[in-house]
């Protein structure tokens, strides 16, 4: 079946400007993550949706940084008043918390530079 | 604090030779350990997992070593191809039933010359 999506694949923006970031789960995952990974490191948890519960936000840098996730499916990650440090490549994953699978399915990822 | 790390950045091994990834992680709390793989532009692809409860785990052409004692992890992979050429993460879960977010090293990038 589809694996998870990301769009856009690639973004210019330049600094101050706000960016949505879209993310398209696997069917029936309940679980969605983002993180981010900047050049040549590992990754960074950002922030965790499980059903309808409360997000784990713990990862977020600063409130510039926000993500929603409507209808337990389709998640948005915005970023305010873009900074330079907020270049980086941010992927999501999703996974069945609900059923026995655990493994976090990876998209390809959004490269975000910020001029 | 929690972390997860690798003892070599990089990796290169000739093609048909087996190729060995370490990885040290410091919560001994963690239940849950994945191996991914990502290629130059792609998101992480998943290779192997084991459990806490496990030492050793098996898939195709790879092999994952987990020794709780030291904290230390390992990744096998036989008869490397010019196909594993990527880098390779290895990531812990110290809080599955709070989430499952992961915690991953920085990375060894393996390359393979034919």
């Amino acid at each position: 079946g589809a694996g998870v999506s990301q769009s856009p694949s690639n973004k210019v923006t330049e600094k101050g400007k706000d960016v949505e970031l879209r993310c398209d789960p696997i069917s029936g995952h309940t679980a969605l993550y983002w993180y981010r990974q900047s050049l040549g490191q590992g990754l960074e948890f950002l922030i965790y949706f499980q059903g309808n519960s409360a997000p784990d936000k713990s990862g977020l840098p600063s409130d510039r940084f926000s993500a929603e996730r409507t209808g337990g499916s389709v998640s948005t990650l915005t970023i305010q008043r873009t900074q330079q440090e907020d270049s980086a490549v941010y992927l999501c994953a999703s996974t069945n918390r609900g059923g026995l699978e655990e493994t976090q399915y990876f998209g390809p990822g959004t490269r975000l530079l910020v001029l | 604090g929690e972390s997860v790390g690798l003892h070599l950045p990089t990796l290169s091994v000739q093609e048909g030779d087996n190729s060995i990834i370490n990885c040290a992680y410091s919560n001994s709390a963690s239940d849950y350990f994945i191996w991914y793989k990502q290629e130059s532009g792609k998101g992480p692809q998943f290779i192997i997992d084991i459990r806490s409860n496990m030492d050793k785990r098996q898939g195709q052409r790879v092999t994952v070593l987990l020794n709780k004692t030291v904290k230390h992890l390992s990744l096998q992979i036989a008869a490397t191809q010019p196909g594993d050429s990527a880098v390779y993460f290895c990531a812990e879960n110290p809080h599955y039933n709070q989430g499952g977010k992961l915690i991953f090293g920085q990375g060894t990038e393996l390359s393979v010359k034919p």
